[in-house]
């Protein structure tokens, strides 16, 4: 199975800062990475696809890049609903795994 | 709109059967990819199956070989989880999910049932 680790596994950070979460995959994915945010008691929502496509709705602050093994989710400019967990995925390879999340903290 | 409504949790004892239902609307129903995915009380997400568009072919976790079928019915616009021989570690949320990638295997998941509760306990 692929292993996908994320860090920092939480983070505390104020309105308007910029943020970024790194997932590091056990094996070469090319791009097959999504990037999701969840909240308490709800469904996750689909931010990023293919590593650094913006799902349809999402605000431009949301960003994705990388390739390979190494890939990263950034907010450029926290806003309040941005406070909530964040999961990687990988579909290159069954089974699809999930990052352990990482847990965005108001400071 | 897109939705997908679960339905068929609940409580099971060890060992149990159950079978949870996801019931689409809002798109063409056969173009995509659909997969059950789970969370455990206060834990992450766990990809549980996931099957094709048309042909109906099925992935598994390792976890769930063996116990769980996952099938699918285009006329109905219905997905379906059965779930046999339960255990604890079973207990979670589970979520029907859509790929977002029309006849293709997806890159992401992009709508979401509101999740149904399974818990397995003596």
């Amino acid at each position: 199975d692929i292993q996908m680790t994320q860090s920092p596994s939480s983070v505390s950070a104020s309105e308007g800062d910029r943020v970024t979460i790194t997932c590091r995959a056990s094996q070469n994915i090319n791009n097959w990475l999504a990037w999701y945010q969840q909240k308490p008691g709800k469904a996750p929502k689909l931010l990023i696809y293919a590593a650094s496509s913006l799902q349809s709705g999402v605000p431009s602050r949301f960003s994705g890049s990388g390739s390979g093994t190494e890939f990263t989710l950034t907010i450029s400019s926290l806003q309040p609903d941005d406070f909530a967990t964040y999961y990687c995925q990988q579909s290159h390879s069954f089974p699809i795994t999930f990052g352990q999340g990482t847990r965005l903290e108001i400071k | 709109q897109v939705q997908l409504v679960e339905s068929g949790g609940g409580l099971v004892k060890p060992g149990g059967s159950l079978r949870l239902s996801c019931a689409a609307s809002g798109f063409t129903f056969s173009d995509y990819y659909m997969t059950w995915i789970r969370q455990a009380p206060g834990k992450g997400l766990e990809f549980v199956s996931l099957i094709t568009h048309s042909e109906g072919n099925v992935r598994y976790a390792d976890s769930v070989k063996g116990r769980f079928t996952m099938s699918r019915d285009n006329t109905k616009y219905s997905v379906y989880l059965q779930m046999n021989s339960l255990r604890a570690v079973d207990t979670g949320v589970y979520f029907c999910a859509r790929g977002r990638d029309r006849h293709l295997p997806p890159r992401g998941f992009d709508y979401w049932g509101q999740g149904n509760l399974v818990t397995v306990f003596s």
